[in-house]
């Protein structure tokens, strides 16, 4: 599985665009990059996810570099509300024939969006 | 949809005491995730199902742990003797399998305690 690497903490203006880079050198060629986000004390959530192409969702941007190697999640408009662990997965491929996907989540980063 | 429900919400018990978790998916989805939450070693897959059948136990941690889905409404997550290593948040998570996006709805959590 794919390992993925993330700054442990990053602060951003609300307001302001937050830009969270995420590393994962060992993708495969086949493996989807996801962004889920947990606020405080809830479940994690869907941010957003991509292959290759950059994608865009109304939470978030992602861009995924050409090798794909790395990612960047982008919060256009970071508000207060925003603040949350912020964690970068690859999906693991299910090599059974039940085809699911599992997630291996890493140690996120922790935004905090400043007022 | 009332979204993933887990229950009981909070749970505190005294080690060597059975522990029962329960979750109850959205309907129609047919996958089902346990991870379990520590700061330690942060969110961490347990095992998973995939139309009712466990298809990955893995990290379930040993042999005290045990999870069950009778069927597709409910599963339990057992632990029997709970020790005080065991206090976690237990998260329950569903998915529908052959989802575009794979994206799984966490449940709320159930924060054990055991003393």
């Amino acid at each position: 599985d794919a390992k993925t690497t993330q700054p442990p903490s990053m602060d951003c203006a609300e307001g302001r665009a937050a830009n969270l880079p995420c590393n994962h050198s060992t993708i495969s060629g086949n493996e989807y990059v996801y962004w889920y986000r947990q606020i405080h004390s809830q479940g994690p959530q869907y941010i957003i996810h991509g292959l290759k192409n950059n994608e865009t969702n109304e939470m978030a941007s992602l861009i995924i570099t050409e090798d794909r190697k790395s990612s960047t999640l982008i919060l256009p408009h970071a508000t207060l509300r925003d603040t949350a662990v912020y964690y970068c997965i690859v999906r693991a491929m299910d090599l059974s024939t039940s085809g699911t996907y599992k997630y291996i989540f890493g140690t996120g980063t922790r935004l905090k969006v400043l007022a | 949809d009332a979204g993933v429900i887990q229950s009981p919400r909070h749970e505190v018990t005294e080690m060597g005491q059975e522990v029962t978790l329960r979750c109850k998916p959205i309907s129609g989805h047919n996958s089902l995730f346990w991870y379990r939450q520590t700061m330690m070693r942060g969110l961490e897959l347990l095992i998973y199902f995939n139309n009712n059948v466990p298809i990955d136990d893995s990290g379930m941690p040993e042999d005290r742990f045990s999870a069950k889905m009778p069927n597709a409404s409910f599963s339990t997550l057992k632990i029997q003797p709970s020790e005080p290593r065991d206090s976690a948040v237990y998260f329950c998570a569903s998915s529908l399998r052959w989802d575009r996006t794979h994206e799984q709805y966490f449940g709320p959590g159930t924060r054990l305690t055991v003393t």
